[in-house]
Parts: structure tokens; C-alpha cells; sequence
């Protein structure tokens, strides 16, 4: 069973580099899913961010693309995210997760991380 | 980026009532539609992928139907524990892109 869980800090000031890592445990990140970034503003929806493929091929929402980086650390078995210049419109609960093909349907998510931007 | 619609925003049922929410799309999506429950604090839950394909270990009160643009989520009879926000998301193309969410609260 593919399990996730996100990390990293839970205030980050603005203009600054926001930076999640996503650690997976039961399954290989080399075998095959695809991994990415899904995130909720506090009373709203979801927004998918990005995502990347086993092989480093990376898929980006166009309207965050010129601020996001996703890539896998295999030693690891993870993927980290990482969004620049973030305003207090990017705080949000921050959610991995893996999907079958691509765009494809999430089946296994982490838990979340709320990550608010204040200074 | 093709936008998704959800209707009701919002419902209120009782414990063994037969509750439909309905998500549209922008344009043709043939099957390609997802349904998610989330629970207050948690992360999404996949129920439905495909649009009428029930994922592992979801209850078959679930179901799901519609191809196109007209999509519904169908739960038969629903239990205390199905109270919670229901989002759709397409998966046509990218960006995948999800509704507003249908929140399910108790009358």
C-alpha cells in the first residue's frame, strides 16, 4: 500500500521560497506512478499544482509554472516541491500524492501540511 | 483550462436518504471524471474513477455515472459517515482541474 506523508515548514515569509518534501514508503518511486502537488487554501478547493514521473519528466499548472519545481529524490524514495516568491495568497494545506497516468486520477494521498505565508 | 461545475453548492439529508450531486464540465470529457470525498482535517479520498468505476474498498452505495459534459454522483443511502464536501476532477487533459466542491451535511 502506497503511503505519503509531506514535511517541511509551516511558515514561510513573502517573496521567500517555499520548499515541501514528500516522503513515500510501501511502493518504489522508481516503478512507475506518477507524483504530485495538490493544494487547499484554508475554506476553499483544490488546486492541482504539478507532478512528475518516475523517468523526471515534469508536468506544471500553467498558471504557477514560472514559480514551481517538483522533483524526485530516489535515494530518498520522494519528490520535493518547490514554489518561489510565495504571497499570502499561496497559504494552503499542501497535499502529495500519486496518480495512475497522466492527468489521471489521485488514488493514494499524504495527509497535508498546512504551509501559511506571513511575515 | 476546462472548468468544472458542481450543483448543489450545498445540501442538507437525512441518515438513509438517496442523495445526487451533479458535476458539469466546459466542454466533452468523454469518461474521463473522478469523484473525491473529503472529510473535515483530512485529505481527499478517491471514490470514483472513470466516472462510473468504483474504487477499492468504497461502499457500493457509491456510484457514479454520465459521460461528455453531465456527470453524477449517486449514493443510495446515506450513512453517518458520508457527511462531507464531494469534489469532481477531469482528467481529459491538463491541467487537471477539479469542481467547487458539493459540502453534504446533515438535516
Amino acid at each position: 500500500q502506497v503511503q505519503l506523508q509531506e514535511s517541511g515548514p509551516g511558515l514561510v515569509k513573502p517573496s521567500e521560497t517555499l520548499s515541501l518534501t514528500c516522503a513515500v514508503s510501501g511502493y518504489s518511486i522508481r516503478s512507475g506512478y506518477y507524483w504530485g502537488w495538490i493544494r487547499q487554501p484554508p475554506g476553499k478547493g483544490l488546486e492541482w499544482i504539478g507532478s512528475i514521473y518516475h523517468s523526471g519528466n515534469t508536468y506544471y499548472n500553467p498558471s504557477l509554472k514560472s514559480r514551481v519545481t517538483i522533483s524526485v529524490d530516489t535515494s530518498k524514495n520522494g519528490f520535493s516541491l518547490k514554489l518561489t516568491s510565495v504571497t499570502a495568497a499561496d497559504t494552503a494545506v499542501f497535499y502529495c500524492g500519486s496518480h495512475r497516468g497522466y492527468p489521471g486520477y489521485f488514488d493514494h494521498w499524504g495527509q497535508g501540511t498546512l504551509v501559511t505565508v506571513s511575515s | 483550462d476546462i472548468q468544472m461545475t458542481q450543483s448543489p453548492s450545498s445540501l442538507s439529508a437525512s441518515v438513509g436518504d438517496r442523495v445526487t450531486i451533479t458535476c458539469r464540465a466546459s466542454q466533452s470529457i468523454s469518461s474521463y471524471l473522478n469523484w473525491y470525498q473529503q472529510k473535515p482535517g483530512k485529505a481527499p479520498e478517491l471514490l470514483i474513477y472513470a466516472a462510473s468505476s468504483l474504487q477499492s474498498g468504497v461502499p457500493s452505495r457509491f456510484s457514479g455515472s454520465g459521460s461528455g459534459t453531465d456527470f453524477t454522483l449517486t449514493i443510495s443511502s446515506l450513512q453517518p459517515e458520508d457527511f462531507a464536501t464531494y469534489y469532481c476532477q477531469q482528467s481529459y487533459n491538463t491541467p487537471p482541474t477539479f469542481g467547487p466542491g458539493t459540502k453534504v451535511d446533515i438535516k
